[in-house]
């Protein structure tokens, strides 16, 4: 069972554009979401993340929103450059168990045409 | 800082052969992870240590996969016998102490890809 569902799998867009990547969870548990950036041949880095007791959280150009009785949540990548170019993994976990377990979306490649 | 290291970067097996994938994680976290990155998916948690303890493995094959952390630094995964559906990245992260840490963000390293032919 896929508890984190990520959609679109992939997003062309181009430069200045925004990019928007969405996902929904099913568990009602989770507490917290970050969003990862992969480059090829890298492990993913966190880009962002937001808990829910806000509705959104900006850093530069990447903005979480949140919907929580919606039970979803995206990114926003507002002036998109090639540089973002990239596969973004949304992942979710429950900081009320023991391990903060992340669970991952599939993942949307990103490519920011100049 | 230096990151997590991981070795080797890339290996290639046979079927039924046997691999190890080592990792160092970043100085002072306590808590280490190994996740499985099939091509096209999202990481997939196998193992997470708390210094030298495992916290979680629950999605670990144990009949063929295993993994030590001695000493509570770095950590070998090892995979015997291998089977095709193996070929994946191998990823470890750590994070620092869940009992002192502010953040749950995990530092990955550079992963190992496995191609088991």
């Amino acid at each position: 069972q896929q508890q984190v569902k990520q959609s679109p799998q992939s997003l062309i867009v181009q430069k200045g554009g925004i990019s928007i990547i969405n996902c929904a969870y099913e568990n009602t548990a989770f507490d917290y979401f970050p969003w990862y950036q992969q480059f090829p041949g890298k492990g993913p880095a966190l880009l962002i993340a937001i808990r829910p007791d806000v509705s959104e959280k900006k850093e530069g150009r990447f903005t979480i929103s949140f919907n929580k009785s919606a039970k979803q949540f995206s990114l926003h990548i507002m002036d998109s450059q090639p540089g973002d170019s990239a596969t973004y993994f949304c992942a979710a976990s429950n900081s009320g168990g023991s391990n903060y377990k992340l669970t991952f979306g599939k993942g949307t490649l990103l490519t920011v045409n100049p | 800082e230096a990151g997590v290291a991981q070795s080797p970067r890339y290996k290639i097996i046979e079927k039924r052969q046997s691999v190890a994938f080592w990792c160092n994680p970043i100085s002072g976290h306590a808590t280490l992870y190994w996740y499985q990155q099939i091509l096209g998916q999202g990481p997939k948690l196998l193992i997470q240590f708390q210094n030298n303890g495992v916290v979680d493995d629950s999605q670990l094959p144990k009949d063929r996969f295993s993994a030590e952390r001695l000493k509570g630094v770095d950590s070998t995964l090892k995979i015997q016998p291998a089977k095709l559906e193996d070929s994946a990245v191998y990823l470890c992260a750590s994070s620092p102490d869940l009992l002192y840490g502010t953040t749950y963000e995990q530092y990955f390293g550079p992963g190992t890809r496995l191609t088991v032919t």
